[in-house]
Parts: C-alpha cells; sequence; structure tokens
C-alpha cells in the first residue's frame, strides 16, 4: 500500500524568504506525485504534479517541487514567499487499482504561514 | 473555480435524518471521486466511479450510499449518520484511459469546494 509523509504540521516563513513545504512517499512501482493546495472553507486547488521527465517540476503561483527518487521526497518550494501563500498544503501519491481510475492517497497536511 | 460544483454547501442533519449530496462537473470527465476530510484524520478516498461504473469502495460503512446516474454527476445518498460522520465531503474528477487496466492513471484531479456536514 502506497503512504505520504508530511512531517511538519506547520511551517513558518518570513515574506520575501525561501519556501519549502516537505513530502516524503512510500509506494511500489512508479510514483505518481500531486501537491494541492486549501484556503479556509475551500476545497484542494491543484499545484502541480511530477509523473514523468524532469525532476523540477514546475506549478502554477510561482510553486515548483523537486522529485527526489533515491530519497522519495518530493519536497515543494518557492523562491519568495507571499503572504497571499498562507493556507495548508497537501501531498499526494496516486495508486494503480487495475480500474481505470485510482483515488489519491493524501498526507496529513503542512499549514503554511507566511507572516508580514 | 474548478468547474465541479457541490451542493448543499452545508448540511445539519440528525442521526436519523435521509439526506443526498450532489456533485456535478463541467469538464467533461469520465472519473469521479468521493473523499471525507475531517479534523482527526488525513483526507480518505470514499468512493470512485469510473465511465459511471463504481470500480472501488474504499470499506466505507453502509450508511454512505454513491449514486452516478451519468458521467457528469455523483451523489452520495446518507441515512442514520453517527456524529463522527461529520466533515466535510469533497468530491473531484478527471479524465482517465478508457480501458481499464491500461495503466496507472496520471491525470489530475479537479475538486469542488466541498459540502460541510454537521450529524447531531
Amino acid at each position: 500500500a502506497q503512504s505520504v509523509a508530511q512531517p511538519e504540521d506547520q511551517v513558518n516563513v518570513a515574506e520575501g524568504n525561501p519556501l519549502t513545504v516537505k513530502c516524503t512517499y512510500s509506494v511500489s512501482g512508479n510514483p505518481y506525485l500531486f501537491w494541492y493546495v486549501q484556503y479556509p472553507n475551500r476545497g484542494l486547488q491543484f499545484l502541480l504534479k511530477y509523473i514523468t521527465g524532469d525532476n523540477l517540476v514546475k506549478g502554477s503561483y510561482g510553486f515548483e517541487a523537486e522529485f527526489n527518487k533515491s530519497q522519495t521526497s518530493f519536497h515543494l518550494k518557492k523562491p519568495s514567499a507571499l503572504v497571499s501563500d498562507s493556507a495548508l498544503y497537501f501531498c499526494a501519491v496516486r495508486a494503480f487499482s487495475g480500474g481505470g481510475a485510482d483515488g489519491l492517497t493524501f498526507g496529513k497536511g503542512t499549514h503554511l504561514i507566511i507572516q508580514p | 473555480e474548478t468547474g465541479v460544483t457541490q451542493t448543499p454547501r452545508h448540511l445539519v442533519m440528525g442521526m436519523t435524518n435521509k439526506k443526498s449530496l450532489k456533485c456535478e462537473q463541467h469538464l467533461g470527465h469520465n472519473a469521479m471521486y468521493w473523499y471525507k476530510q475531517s479534523a482527526k484524520k488525513p483526507l480518505e478516498l470514499m468512493f470512485v466511479y469510473s465511465l459511471e461504473e463504481r470500480v472501488e469502495n474504499n470499506s466505507v460503512p453502509s450508511r454512505f450510499s454513491p449514486e452516478c446516474p451519468n458521467s457528469s454527476h455523483l451523489f452520495l445518498h446518507l441515512h442514520t449518520l453517527q456524529p463522527e460522520d461529520s466533515a466535510l465531503y469533497l468530491c473531484a474528477s478527471s479524465q482517465e484511459p478508457e480501458l481499464a487496466g491500461a495503466g496507472p492513471s496520471t491525470d489530475t484531479q479537479y475538486f469542488g469546494p466541498g459540502t460541510r456536514l454537521t450529524v447531531l
């Protein structure tokens, strides 16, 4: 069975500084990895995904993530944080069930707080 | 907006009530999903529908009953719920390969805003 770990419940960063939100995964076979963001009282918004190819994936709102197979990690990064980036971030992995559609397994989420 | 709508946005029900949650996707996708987000647990997959057929049921209690009448609509029928069922219920959709077993799904799932359910 696949699993995702987000080791930090909360990450605090000053506005303008770089940010990193950590994610490690466990899956048999090739990993298909996703990052989503959730603002208060909203659903999940897709940020980016890694399927294959370049280990550095670029996504929405200036976010990027680096896939590291040897460390089984997929950390989310942004060079310069904005106060509006404050939200709950989820890392997820997709499994292969053979049924034509597969659900996502999520980490517990990391609260990102950007301080002005 | 993601093109996935959910109604109602908020629902309060007693343990003996019967209610339904509705999800509609305007993206032309062929797969739909129900997830549960509660305060004490990570997001949990409940049901998966591919081409209007249920392909996965993650050991969800029978008091939750899904229905997918067509590729654009997904319902979650609720009856005799428990207070611990209070949560945010999220619907998602994606465009998937049509052949089962053709390979792992790589397509992005797009989520609706959710229904906040409170069971008294």
